[in-house]
């Protein structure tokens, strides 16, 4: 069973710019949300995608987009990068459509907006 | 709004004494908890979770919490801390935002072993 990727791991932006990340989903999961782990924070939930569609979103602007594929992997995009957008950037994969299951997450991209 | 309160943002134990991590939570539902731990330059890791089916959990590497509603918490304890338990440790809630489950997360709590 393949565990959750992400790629790249670390990249560096200048501000302004856009950015996309990307995410592997566990095998057998049809979830994925997005979180944005500030230095020294708990993640901060961004949005999650189920079955292609975003089917919620915490308190980001839309400059922070995703998308899902049909093989459930995902891409958060964001555009017009800010200083505060250096984070670490953290999925994580889930089987929806039952409340409380658990999350399994990946190791994190490191973004740097200098 | 649902929200958990993680006391204390470092805690120092001695290797093999108690561990206890300290987590309350705010929320007018029957919640779902977790506690996740984080090695350096890592991704977060499930310790265990509370779905309402018992009170006390046991999860992996030893840890255990237990749920008391009346006090609403869910702290996480471990009889006898290791070396290798060094790390970030995180509770957090699920969340329904519309049609998804997000997790909200405390700030965290570093947990440090002296030797």
């Amino acid at each position: 069973e393949t565990g959750v990727t992400q790629s790249p791991t670390h990249l560096i932006k200048t501000r302004g710019q856009q950015v996309t990340l990307r995410c592997s989903s566990q095998s057998g999961h049809n979830t994925v949300s997005w979180y944005q782990q500030a230095l020294g924070q708990g993640p901060q939930f961004i949005f999650q995608y189920y079955r292609e569609e975003e089917n919620g979103r915490g308190n980001f602007p839309p400059r922070f987009s995703g998308l899902q594929f049909p093989n459930y992997s995902s891409e958060l995009n964001v555009n017009a990068l800010e200083l505060d957008d250096s984070a670490l950037y953290l999925c994580a994969s889930s089987l929806g459509g039952r409340v409380g299951n658990e999350q399994f997450f990946g190791p994190g991209t490191r973004l740097t907006v200098l | 709004a649902q929200s958990v309160t993680q006391l204390g943002s470092h805690v120092s134990v001695s290797e093999g004494a108690l561990v206890l991590l300290r987590c309350n939570y705010s929320s007018s539902v029957p919640p779902y908890l977790f506690w996740y731990v984080q090695y350096p330059n890592q991704g977060l890791q499930l310790l265990l979770k509370y779905t309402s089916a018992a009170t006390l959990v046991k999860g992996i590497n030893g840890f255990e919490a237990e749920f008391k509603k009346s006090e609403t918490s869910f702290h996480l304890t471990k009889p006898s801390a290791h070396m290798s338990d060094a790390a970030e440790y995180f509770c957090a809630v699920m969340v329904s935002r519309g049609g998804a489950d997000g997790l909200t997360f405390g700030k965290g709590t570093h947990l440090i072993i002296q030797p």
